[in-house]
């Protein structure tokens, strides 16, 4: 059974580097069919992509973030990483990693950690 | 961008009711689509993939229909683990987004 977890200060200030890891376990890291994701979750909000890092070390992000974040990967680890620059109060969100898996019959999120909150406050 | 947008954004409803919650996409999507339920304080969870396809494990009072621009998630037969937030997201362009959510209430 994959499992991922996420861990990280749930206490970030105000400018400051945000800073997350996700550990895998259960299952193989390197794979064509996995995208390796960060999605968010502001309190009492919707869910937003955040983005996403393939094995190979290839990353896609959401343009609203864009220059702020960088995402990157650790295979010998079976971890990945979700860096955010210059946090702001509307940073503070549960952030989740999860698994994209891609099929012929469909794309889809399939496994999620069990998600973080992180607060920026001073 | 792909803009998700779901409506209603919440409704109340009894066990046993039918209930059928709609997603529009800003553009066509063809069948990528994707449902999931949260239940509060839980990471989301996949109901359907590909606008039609129950995952394994899901019940089949679940179901999805659609294509293009416009797809829908039916419940049929409310039960009570079943008062949620769900969101559909679309995974045609890979910056992937997700309706803003509905939330189902009990009535």
């Amino acid at each position: 059974q994959v499992q991922l977890q996420e861990s990280g200060p749930g206490l970030v200030k105000p400018s400051e580097t945000l800073s997350l890891t996700c550990s895998v376990s259960g299952g193989s890291v390197s794979s064509n069919s996995y995208y390796w994701s960060w999605v968010r979750q502001a309190p009492g909000k919707g869910l937003e992509f955040i983005g996403y890092v393939f094995y190979t070390g290839t990353t896609n992000y959401n343009p609203a973030l864009n220059s702020r974040v960088t995402i990157s990967m650790d295979t010998s680890k079976s971890q990945f990483f979700l860096k955010v620059n210059s946090v702001t109060a509307a940073d503070t969100a549960v952030y989740f990693c999860a698994r994209f898996m891609t099929m012929i019959v469909g794309d889809y999120f399939d496994y999620w950690g069990q998600g973080i909150l992180v607060t920026v406050s001073s | 961008d792909i803009q998700m947008t779901q409506s209603p954004s919440s409704l109340s409803a009894s066990v046993g009711d039918r209930i059928t919650i709609s997603c529009r996409a800003s553009q066509s999507i063809s069948r990528y689509l994707n449902w999931y339920q949260q239940k509060p304080g839980k990471a989301p969870k996949i109901l359907i993939f590909a606008a039609s396809n129950l995952q394994s494990g899901v019940p089949s009072r679940f179901s999805g229909s659609g294509s293009g621009t416009d797809f829908t998630l039916t419940i049929s037969g409310l039960q009570p683990e079943d008062f949620a937030s769900y969101y559909c997201q679309q995974s045609y362009r890979t910056h992937w987004t997700f309706g803003q959510g509905t939330k189902v209430e009990i009535k």
